[in-house]
């Protein structure tokens, strides 16, 4: 069975600092990982996903994330952090080989910037 | 283009009343998915429709029953509220390849007293 995690409930941040925000998984075949992010009241937005190929991963706004499979881990980072990137912040995962169009998506975690 | 629109945007409900949550998405794309969010619980996936024509159960299809009008609309239908199923629920489309990005509704507020 596929599974997400994100181990940290918020994370908190002065602007221009560096950011990460923790995801692992765990599939029985290969994974397809999404970043999705939510503003207050609206629904997901996608930032970056990892199919196959090169382990670093760029997306929106700056953000990108680095597949590690030894980890079983899909971190997004970004260099310098802006009070507008708060927000919730959802990894996903898709199992390649028996997930089929199921994914799953992490509790989210609360990103915090502060000016 | 609109992308994924969803109605109502907010609908209060007695327990045992019955509504449908309509989703039309003007991207084209070939499958469709409904989903509700909880606090610190994620998105869970109820419902989906990889094509026209086919709908499968996710992880929370119990209480909740699904219609693939056309390949625009997707519709999700609570046929006996409950207050288990307060909840946000949001429409995303996606191209027909597992591995194609959600694109996602704004979402429906339900209460259920």
């Amino acid at each position: 069975a596929q599974s997400v995690a994100q181990p940290e409930d918020q994370v908190n941040v002065a602007e221009g600092n560096p950011l990460t925000v923790k995801c692992t998984y765990s599939v029985s075949g290969n994974p397809y990982l999404f970043w999705y992010v939510q503003y207050p009241n609206r629904g997901l937005q996608f930032l970056l996903k990892y199919i196959t190929g090169d382990n670093l991963v760029k997306g929106s706004y700056g953000f990108e994330a680095e597949f590690n499979k030894s980890q079983t881990s899909f971190h997004l980072k970004k260099p310098s952090a802006l009070v507008s990137d708060s927000a919730l912040y959802f990894c996903a995962v898709r199992d390649s080989r028996t997930g089929g169009f199921k994914t799953i998506f992490g509790a989210g975690t609360r990103l915090f910037v502060k000016a | 283009n609109a992308g994924v629109t969803q109605t109502p945007k907010f609908q209060v409900l007695k327990t045992g009343q019955s509504m449908t949550l309509q989703c039309a998405q003007d991207m084209n794309h070939n499958s469709m998915y409904w989903y509700r969010q909880d606090p610190g619980m994620g998105l869970r996936l109820i419902y989906y429709s990889a094509s026209e024509g086919t709908t499968d159960k996710g992880e929370v299809p119990n209480g909740y029953n699904v219609s693939r009008l056309n390949k625009r609309e997707f519709s999700l239908r609570l046929e006996s509220a409950a207050p288990s199923q307060t909840s946000v629920y949001f429409c995303a489309s996606s191209k027909a390849r597992t591995q194609e990005t959600q694109y996602f509704g704004p979402g429906t507020r339900l209460l259920v007293l």
